[in-house]
């Protein structure tokens, strides 16, 4: 079964603090790789994309990673900020496909 | 440009009834996509249409729910009869046609169905 597992399920840090967030898949054949930024109430909104041949891109403080060959991935946050509270999902594609497989999330607080 | 938008952003409706929720995509999206996420679970694919086409209905819980894209523009998602299990938030999400494996794929704000 192709699966989107992420850790930890939640995460609070102090604002200006670090984190990475993790991604295990097992999802294959495998496209692409994406980080999404969900608060709460409102849809999904796309933080990286990144294909089997990629293994770092960034967006602002955002820098996520993938290692296909482990199938795992990360996302750190720099320099974290108030308005970087939300959920943060991890969504595969796999190749031939376009369903993407979902993870649950990892619900994240950052405290002034 | 706006961007997708979902119709309405709550429903409370009685088990048995019947609800239609509303999609608009974004301009000049191929892709239309369904998703479903219940309370505590991750969020689920439950169908894909390229233009007014189905492309993977594979996610569709039965046949109780039918999606149905008009000319290729905004999408229905008709719940009959609603069912308890059927509550969650249902979102829609578009993006660009084409075989490319990187479009962005723009999600809606959601709806929230309540079946009581």
């Amino acid at each position: 079964k192709n699966q989107v597992e992420q850790s930890p399920q939640s995460l609070i840090i102090l604002e200006g603090k670090n984190c990475t967030l993790q991604c295990n898949y097992t999802v294959s054949p495998f496209s692409n790789l994406r980080w999404y930024k969900q608060d709460t109430g409102r849809g999904p909104v796309s933080l990286t994309i990144m294909t089997f041949s990629e293994n770092t891109k960034s967006n602002g403080r955002y820098t996520a990673t993938l290692d296909a060959d482990t199938k795992q991935s990360s996302l750190h946050i720099t320099a974290s900020q108030l308005s970087d509270s939300a959920s943060y999902i991890c969504v595969v594609r796999g190749s031939g496909t376009y369903k993407y497989i979902f993870g649950t999330g990892t619900r994240l607080k950052v405290l002034a | 440009e706006a961007g997708v938008t979902q119709f309405p952003s709550h429903s409370v409706i009685e088990k048995g009834q019947t609800v239609t929720l509303r999609c608009d995509p974004i301009s000049g999206h191929d892709n239309l996509y369904w998703y479903r996420r219940v309370m505590g679970k991750e969020i689920k694919f439950l169908l894909h249409f390229v233009k007014e086409s189905k492309q993977d209905e594979s996610g569709m819980p039965n046949n109780r729910f039918l999606a149905e894209r008009t000319g290729g523009t905004y999408s229905t998602l008709k719940v009959q009869p609603a069912e308890l299990e059927d509550s969650g938030v249902y979102f829609c999400a578009s993006s660009q046609g084409g075989r490319g494996d990187t479009y962005e794929q723009y999600f809606g704000p959601g709806t929230r169905l309540t079946v009581t």
